[in-house]
């Protein structure tokens, strides 16, 4: 199985601050990396695709980059409705996830 | 509009089989793959199966021996049975649609507690 690191664990940023979340697959995953952001009682919903592609409704302050084995997740600007839990999701092979990120207002 | 809706018992004690049932509108199961996926309160995501859309299953080998997955195209359903339930298996069971590789529609959820 492809083994998912992301970090951190947890992050506490402020308003209108950049934040980064960081993603390492055990092995090159040809840019099959997914984005998922998990609000308190709710199911994951889709933010990024392919590595860097933007899911339909999804605000422009986040991004997504990288490719073989490092991807980030990019959050411009941070609004209080992005507090959410991140996860990170491979699928060149069968589905794995990251342990994802907790991210918090400061 | 595309929509998964988990249902089954909360409550499920050790040892016993647990049942799920999602039921998807907005698509059709012949023409996309459905995966369960559940999470432990608090922690991360873990695949749990797959049922393809020409009726094929996957599992991930850590629950193999204990999963099985099916599904009533006629209903739109697709169901999970995991037998020999531990206090570990207590956590939020979703299903989800596979586009790709990628899960683009997730259920709400259904929160199964394993307990005596």
């Amino acid at each position: 199985d492809i083994q998912m690191t992301q970090s951190p664990a947890s992050l506490s940023a402020s308003l209108g601050e950049t934040v980064t979340i960081e993603c390492r697959a055990s092995e090159d995953i040809y840019s099959n990396l997914a984005w998922y952001q998990q609000k308190p009682g709710n199911s994951p919903q889709l933010l990024i695709y392919d590595a860097n592609s933007l899911a339909d409704g999804v605000p422009s302050r986040f991004s997504g980059s990288g490719s073989g084995t490092q991807y980030s997740l990019k959050i411009n600007s941070l609004q209080s409705e992005d507090v959410a839990s991140y996860f990170c999701q491979q699928y060149n092979n069968y589905p794995t996830f990251g342990g994802g990120t907790k991210l918090e207002l400061k | 509009q595309v929509q998964l809706t988990e249902s089954g018992p909360g409550l499920v004690h050790p040892s016993e089989t647990l049942s799920l049932t999602c039921t998807v509108s907005g698509f059709s199961l012949t023409g996309y793959s459905v995966y369960w996926v559940r999470q432990p309160s608090g922690k991360g995501l873990e695949w749990m199966g797959r049922m393809r859309y020409n009726g094929d299953t996957s599992y991930n080998s850590a629950l193999k021996s204990r999963l099985s997955i099916s599904r009533d195209t006629s209903k739109n359903q697709v169901f999970l049975k995991m037998n020999s339930l531990q206090t570990d298996d207590t956590g939020t069971y979703y299903c989800t649609r596979d586009s790709g590789g990628l899960f683009d529609y997730w259920g709400q959820g259904v929160m199964v507690t394993v307990s005596s």
